[in-house]
Formats: C-alpha cells, sequence, structure tokens
C-alpha cells in the first residue's frame, strides 16, 4: 500500500499568490517525521522543511510552512507569495520511527508545480 | 555551510561494465544513505550506513554493493551494469536513525548506461 499520497501530480499557480501542495501518509507507528523536499529540473534533491509527528506547532522556514493535521495524517505544504524560482517537483516523504525499518525515507509520487508569470 | 558532495555528477558507462559512485557527507554526520531514481520516478532507497556498518537494506541489486569507510565517505559499486540501471543516484547524510533526523541530500550521479 502507498504510504505517501500526493493527489496533485500538476499543478499551476500565480506569480506572488499562495499555493498548497497536499500529502497526505499512511503509519501505524507513533513516532515519525515527515519532509518536503524540492527537485527542479537541475535534478538536485533539496530540503525544504520537516515536521515531527510529537510536534505541537506546524513548521515554518521563510516562505514554506507545512499544514500539519495528525488526526487526518496530512502533511500539505503552503509556499506563500510564489517566485518564478519554485517552479519544480515537489516530494513529499516520510521517516518512520521505532518500530520499523527506520532509516530510509520514503517518497510520495510527487507534485509538479509550475509557477505562471 | 558545507553540503553532500557526490563525485562524478554524471557517468557514461556501456552495458556490463562497472561504476563507482563516491559520497562526501556534511561533516560530523555519521549516517549515509542512496537512493536511486528513475526517470519520471521518486526516488528509492537502496542502502544506508550508520558509523561504517550497514544499518538497513532496500531494493538494492545484488550486483551492486557499498560500504562506509573510516572518514565516513561511502562509495556505491555496481557491476555488470544493465540499461534499467540508467537512472539519479542520490547520497545524502543525517546526524542519526531516529525518525525525526533530517537527511540532507547531495546534488546526485546521472548515470548513463548505454
Amino acid at each position: 500500500a502507498q504510504k505517501i499520497t500526493q493527489t496533485q501530480p500538476g499543478m499551476f499557480v500565480q506569480e506572488k499568490e499562495a499555493v498548497t501542495l497536499d500529502c497526505t501518509y499512511d503509519t501505524s507507528d507513533p513516532s515519525y517525521g515527515l519532509f518536503w523536499y524540492k527537485q527542479p529540473s537541475s535534478g538536485e534533491m533539496i530540503f525544504l522543511i520537516y515536521q515531527g509527528s510529537y510536534d505541537q506547532q506546524n513548521a515554518t522556514e521563510g516562505r514554506y510552512s507545512l499544514n500539519f493535521q495528525k488526526a487526518r495524517k496530512s502533511a500539505n505544504l503552503v509556499i506563500s507569495a510564489s517566485q518564478l524560482g519554485d517552479s519544480a517537483m515537489y516530494f513529499c516523504a516520510m521517516r518512520e520511527g521505532a518500530e520499523t525499518s527506520y532509516d530510509k525515507v520514503i517518497f510520495g509520487p510527487g507534485t509538479s508545480l509550475s509557477v505562471i508569470p | 555551510a558545507a553540503g553532500v558532495i557526490q563525485s562524478p555528477r554524471h557517468l557514461i558507462k556501456e552495458k556490463r561494465e562497472t561504476a563507482t559512485l563516491k559520497c562526501y557527507p556534511i561533516p560530523r554526520h555519521d549516517t549515509v544513505y542512496w537512493y536511486q531514481q528513475g526517470p519520471g520516478q521518486d526516488p528509492q532507497f537502496l542502502i544506508s550506513f550508520y558509523e561504517k556498518m550497514q544499518s538497513d537494506k532496500g531494493s538494492i541489486p545484488d550486483r551492486f554493493s557499498a560500504q562506509q569507510f573510516s572518514d565516513y565517505h561511502s562509495e556505491l559499486n555496481m557491476s555488470s551494469l544493465e540499461l534499467g540501471d540508467s537512472a539519479l543516484y542520490f547520497c545524502a547524510s543525517g546526524t542519526g536513525t531516529s525518525g525525526t533526523d533530517t537527511q540532507y541530500f547531495g546534488p546526485g550521479t546521472r548515470l548513463t548506461v548505454l
């Protein structure tokens, strides 16, 4: 079964507007970490933001914020004031805690974001 | 800030040849992870090392092997290359093996098998 679901294969957003990229996850482990990575067309994988399963507050990093709804198992990425350089593939990922193999990060299928001038 | 270094950045090999990919983690990171990303796909975990010992293994073919050295750098050795091995290979490093540790990725090595 898919552990990470990203239901939006592709999205468009107008420059300077905000956009939300959806992510839902599936785990029975009480301890886990959720990550968002950005992959531009050049290929590198850039870490954006992290949310721990026990964190009480939503994570924020500059223009990125993570809307964490634990009961719904959702971890949506919000990008405020979109810029042309935000055009990229965005991956939601999870790393589970002690009850399972806890080393690997499991990636979702990704959402391709295009920012329109 | 120092990042993960991977070499080479691009590699072209023929079928049945051997390739070695190198990864230098961020200083003071003791854990290294290898991922394979095929065209249009999400990265898939191959193998990881913590303090020079293999800590986890994913969908890594038997033709591939890896190790972490005393200076914490890691090498992924790939033999009898096949066309399907063409992919972007990422190395990531981190400071531990709990679920809350962030993995920082290198720029990747793009391997093309002809």
